[in-house]
């Protein structure tokens, strides 16, 4: 079946290390996100791509890093500049012309050792 | 500003019995409309979408919806609600064009809790 896979499930991060988040689509899908959603709180939109080798940023860019070598793939890189990291992370993708998220991947919750 | 409200933070119904969840939104103009469904620890699920067209959308798992401008509501509707239904439900809205790529507008949520 296609989808969208992410992984880690759990991820611990220690003071002033970066880890990175994977996201991979097996959709065909263009475009891409990544959002953090806080406990109580919507979606927030970090990047996105619409195509590889492009992206843009979001609502809440710093500290954040992402790259699309690859049309299946869209890593984000939470840097050791993001002081507030812990929260759970939802990368989406999508193929019609809204240019908002369709299909999520399961997240990845991210927490300070 | 934009705004999406939904009123109840969490709804309680028995198993079997109807649903409406309700949504209202402030925009300019009509935006694109989303319901989506999550589960403890998953991801969001998208149950039906409005971009335009007819106001009565018909999505999966039973679900439908109906846009009003008139009221700027978007409320999801089950006419029968199943216990795997119980999980928290967003309305969102989104603006049309590249400029407003995956920047959504997210209610706060509702929670539903079914009893059997």
């Amino acid at each position: 079946d296609g989808g969208i896979t992410q992984s880690p499930k759990y991820l611990f991060r220690k003071e002033g290390q970066n880890v990175t988040l994977s996201c991979e689509q097996n959709l065909n899908h263009d475009a891409m996100y990544w959002y953090r959603q806080d406990p109580g709180q919507g979606l927030r939109l970090i990047y996105y791509s619409q195509i590889v080798n492009d992206f843009q940023k979001g609502d809440i860019a710093e500290g954040y890093s992402v790259s699309r070598e690859k049309k299946e793939s869209f890593p984000l890189t939470v840097t050791s500049a993001q002081k507030n990291p812990t929260a759970f992370y939802l990368c989406a993708s999508s193929i019609d012309g809204s240019n908002q998220p369709q299909h999520f991947g399961d997240g990845t919750r991210l927490s300070i050792l | 500003a934009q705004s999406v409200t939904q009123p109840d933070i969490h709804i309680t119904v028995s198993e079997g019995a109807s649903l409406e969840l309700r949504c209202n939104y402030s925009y300019g103009a009509t935006p694109y409309l989303f319901w989506y469904v999550q589960s403890p620890g998953q991801g969001l699920q998208l149950l039906l979408k409005y971009f335009s067209g007819d106001t009565l959308v018909q999505g999966i798992k039973g679900f439908e919806a109906e846009f009003k401008r008139s009221q700027s509501s978007f409320n999801l509707r089950k006419p029968s609600v199943h216990w795997s239904d119980a999980a928290e439900y967003f309305c969102a809205v989104g603006a049309k064009g590249s400029s407003n790529t995956g920047k959504l507008i997210f209610g706060q949520g509702t929670t539903l809790q079914v009893k059997p």
